[in-house]
């Protein structure tokens, strides 16, 4: 069945720094991946949708990354900020009439 | 949270009980979904819409029902609730699959004891 994972650890850095999330896929081809913010007791946030022609796609501090060979996305944010806090969900979306399949989320943490 | 609104926002319940939670949008969006997020697991895909009175299943549809009778509101049904649907449950909108952005409500949080 179509598998969509991220680290379920949490990820700890400190203020300024790249935090980098990862996104792998298995038994799937995703015409498109997504990546939303949750933060807690809130319904997610959409950020940023990537094609599968696309190599990458910026929005502001935000980068993401789509490696169809290594069936991977890479979620980046510059310059982090401890408002940058919150759970990262990826998601992946297909053709015709098929609904969003997301990930568990990795929890981000950013010190100042 | 884009003109969708979820009710209750927090409900307890038995089990056994029959249970609605509605979702209402007032963005005219034609799809609408069901999704619940438990720990380890994530948002999990309950059931859909694609139209008025047209629904379709999720990976997690055993135990629910849905209908959609106006394209504003999505209900979901627990026929006779089990602990295992104990859960946040979360409804989301888009404008269409291709481009596929979902709008996610605040979420319910059911107990069912």
């Amino acid at each position: 069945s179509q598998k969509i994972e991220q680290n379920s650890e949490a990820l700890n850095i400190q203020e300024g720094k790249t935090a980098t999330l990862t996104c792998n896929y298995t038994n799937y081809s995703p015409a498109y991946l997504q990546w939303y913010r949750q933060d807690p007791g809130r319904g997610p946030v959409f950020l940023l949708l990537i094609r599968e022609n696309e190599k990458e796609k910026r929005k502001e501090r935000l980068k993401v990354t789509f490696d169809t060979t290594l069936k991977q996305s890479l979620f980046h944010i510059t310059a982090s900020q401890p408002a940058d806090s919150a759970t990262y969900l990826c998601a992946a979306g297909g053709t015709g009439r098929r609904a969003l399949t997301f990930g568990s989320g990795t929890r981000l943490q950013v010190q100042p | 949270d884009a003109g969708i609104t979820q009710s209750p926002r927090h409900k307890v319940t038995e089990t056994g009980t029959p249970v609605t939670l509605r979702c209402h949008q007032t963005e005219n969006h034609r799809y609408m979904y069901w999704y619940r997020q438990d720990p380890g697991h994530g948002l999990r895909l309950i059931h859909y819409s694609y139209g008025v009175k047209d629904t379709d299943k999720g990976e997690v549809s055993d135990g629910y029902s849905v209908s959609r009778s106006k394209t504003e509101d999505f209900l979901l049904t627990l026929e006779s609730a089990t602990s295992s649907q104990t859960s946040v449950y979360f409804c989301a909108i888009s404008e269409s699959q291709e481009k596929g952005k979902l709008f996610f409500g605040s979420g319910t949080q059911l107990s069912v004891l």
